[in-house]
């Protein structure tokens, strides 16, 4: 199946600094690469996501690169804020139809804990 | 609040016992995700439904777990004879489907077995 590796495990800036963090996945079928932010005791939040026929999105401060020939993408977040202190959490996605109903399950990295330091 | 709900929030439970835990999704999404997240891990595929048709299991569910989802609509998902390892943030998320790869998630029920 789909492992995705992320890294770092914990990533420390200074408030206005960029801070950038990178996954790779194993299976080249994986077409669906979204990015979440999990606050402590909170739920995951779609912050960003990138399908394989795109090579970058940027939504205002964070952007997402894909690389397909070397199944790697990043999260790069511009101009940090303390608020963007968190857990970030990449993912990929295959599509697998099964009985007419694609599942589209997620398989996760383990998280990068951002701390952006004021 | 429309999105995914989860209830309950939190639940202890003593060994043995039998939990079940509900989700919400958000009104129109038909399909369906339960994970699970243990503490510093990013949540594991547990299951999918689209609408009323459960369509795929991980191997990380055993017999003990069963899910539902009767009407397309909420989803319950049950474990029977909880053990210590159950302990962890139990994940819903929706999907619209029809193309959408999007997934929301709800807040979690987290399950304290003793």
């Amino acid at each position: 199946g789909e492992n995705v590796e992320q890294h770092p495990s914990t990533l420390s800036v200074q408030e206005g600094d960029s801070a950038v963090i990178k996954c790779t996945y194993s299976d080249s079928a994986s077409n669906y690469f979204p990015w979440y932010k999990q606050e402590l005791g909170k739920r995951p939040q779609l912050i960003i996501d990138i399908r394989s026929n795109v090579g970058e999105k940027k939504d205002q401060r964070i952007a997402v690169t894909l690389n397909k020939t070397a199944k790697h993408f990043s999260l790069h977040i511009t101009e940090t804020q303390p608020e963007d202190s968190a857990v970030y959490f990449c993912a990929a996605s295959i599509k697998k139809g099964r009985s007419g109903g694609s599942n589209y399950k997620l398989t996760f990295g383990k998280g990068t804990l951002l701390t952006v330091n004021p | 609040d429309t999105g995914v709900s989860q209830d309950p929030r939190h639940k202890i439970t003593k060994r043995g016992q039998n939990v079940t835990f509900r989700c919400d999704p958000i009104s129109e999404h038909n399909r369906l995700y339960w994970y699970r997240q243990t503490l510093g891990q990013g949540p594991e595929f547990l299951t999918y439904f689209q609408n009323e048709a459960q369509l795929e299991k991980s191997r990380l569910l055993s017999d003990r777990f069963s899910a539902e989802r009767p009407k397309g609509s909420f989803s319950t998902l049950e474990i029977q004879r909880t053990e210590q390892g159950d302990s962890a943030m139990y994940l819903c998320a929706s999907s619209l489907g029809l193309g959408a790869y999007e997934q929301y998630f709800g807040p979690g029920t987290r399950l304290t077995v003793t």
